[in-house]
């Protein structure tokens, strides 16, 4: 079993810009989820799918950040209009069946 | 959401120690995972422990459902231990609540 990859690893963009992150999930894996790490903090949750639906939001999702999850397989991120604030990695996890999740090697977003 | 707290936030050790990492959490769970954060940031799954004791080389867990904590065992530490030490809990396939982590740094 290859693991959770994402796409890209690191990425700078300008204040206001547009920015979308990609995460394979690994293979069969029917739930993925979002995460955002700030520094020095735990990973918080953004959202969360069951195959294609998405069925859970955070509070922290607001209407900038959209997550789309086409025929259950990978599943895009897309911030619009980026601010400083949003500078994080953004992790992405999946699981099937029990409970445990494997997470990817994480996006590095900088907003300048 | 699920109050996670971990002790101690940072911990400083030479090779060869021991050491415990404590989880607290607020509710009941039914997953619990302790995570290793390498520097690039990846999360290295440990263990998947919602109970009862493991054990994986020199790192063993132990979760206490009933109290509610889980405690994190490093022995014969290795400078290659050093790093963040999460530990994550949920409720079914819910998303994962996470503590603040705690800072292992292990010197030769």
């Amino acid at each position: 079993d290859t693991g959770v990859s994402q796409d890209p690893r690191h990425k700078i963009t300008k204040r206001g810009q547009n920015v979308t992150f990609r995460c394979d999930p690994i293979s069969e894996h029917n739930r993925l989820y979002w995460y955002r790490q700030t520094l020095g903090q735990g990973p918080e949750f953004l959202t969360y799918f069951q195959n294609e639906a998405q069925l859970e939001k955070s509070r922290l999702l607001s209407d900038r950040f959209s997550a789309e999850r086409p025929k259950g397989s990978f599943s895009t991120l897309e911030i619009q209009r980026t601010e400083q604030g949003d500078s994080a990695m953004y992790l992405c996890a999946s699981t099937k069946g029990s409970y445990e999740q494997y997470f990817g090697p994480g996006t590095r977003l900088t907003v300048t | 959401g699920i109050q996670v707290e971990q002790s101690p936030p940072d911990l400083i050790l030479q090779e060869g120690a021991n050491s415990t990492l404590r989880c607290n959490f607020s509710d009941s769970v039914n997953n619990l995972q302790w995570f290793h954060q390498n520097p690039w940031g990846q999360l290295i799954n440990l263990f998947y422990i919602p109970s009862g004791t493991k054990q994986n080389g020199r790192l063993s867990a132990t979760t206490v459902a009933t109290e509610r904590y889980s405690l994190l065992y490093i022995s014969s530490s290795q400078t290659t231990d050093s790093g963040v030490y999460f530990c994550a809990v949920s409720q079914g396939a819910n998303n994962l609540f996470f503590g603040t982590g705690t800072r292992l740094t292990v010197i030769p």
